[in-house]
């Protein structure tokens, strides 16, 4: 069965203070792998798809990266407008059904 | 361009009651899912649409839920006989494809449906 865990369930950072939050997998031939951010009462936003193991991706203070078995999402000098749950899902190769973490909670305070 | 839109953003309904929760996907996504997301959990996988057939309904619950796409683009999940276990949010998301390699894979939720069964 697909499993995907997130650590850490919460995260509190200072304005500027860098850090990772982990997205473990065990997926049969993963197809993707995908971030989102979700804010209170709204649906997940797409961040970033990420195909293979070693693959990187950008987007102004997030850098999401893969490897056979994990993925990171590094958050660099965050601002309190990057408060939010961020969750990842896994893609298997047969299928399109995403199957998510629960996600991490992310307070950055000025 | 507009996105995945869902109604209604909020339905409250009696044990027992039948509800429908429709979701108007990106014009021209041929791929259609809906999840259900508990408080602090991550969304879980009840349906996927190709076109109007169901290509994976594997997370459906049990046989009081059920979900059209009958013209390929608007779809309704409906729920019978709900049960106060029902509650939660119904997120509906759409993508381009369904294809890896084509690109476009990537799905777009909508806001969802907060459903609660008193």
């Amino acid at each position: 069965e697909d499993q995907v865990t997130q650590s850490p369930e919460a995260l509190r950072l200072q304005e500027g203070e860098s850090s990772s939050l982990n997205c473990s997998y065990t997926v049969s031939g993963l197809r993707g792998l995908f971030w989102y951010r979700q804010d209170p009462g709204k649906g997940p936003e797409f961040l970033f798809t990420l195909y293979s193991a070693g693959e990187e991706k950008e987007k102004e203070r997030l850098k999401a990266t893969l490897t056979k078995k994990e993925s990171f999402l590094h958050i660099t000098a965050p601002k309190p407008e990057d408060s939010a749950t961020y969750l990842c899902a896994a893609c298997r190769a047969a299928g399109n059904k995403l199957t998510f973490g629960g996600g991490t909670r992310v307070l950055v305070k000025p | 361009g507009a996105g995945v839109s869902q109604t209604p953003s909020n339905k409250v309904t009696e044990k027992g009651k039948y509800v429908e929760l429709r979701c108007d996907p990106i014009s021209g996504h041929t791929a259609l899912y809906w999840y259900r997301q508990s408080l602090g959990q991550g969304p879980e996988f009840l349906i996927y649409f190709q076109g109007t057939g169901a290509a994976d309904d594997s997370g459906l619950p049990n046989d009081r839920f059920f979900a059209v796409r009958p013209e390929g683009s608007v779809s309704t999940l409906k729920i019978q006989r709900t049960e106060r276990g029902d509650s939660a949010v119904y997120l509906c998301a759409s993508s381009l494809t369904a294809t890896r390699g084509l690109g476009g894979d990537e799905q777009y939720f909508g806001p969802g449906t907060r459903l609660t069964v008193t």
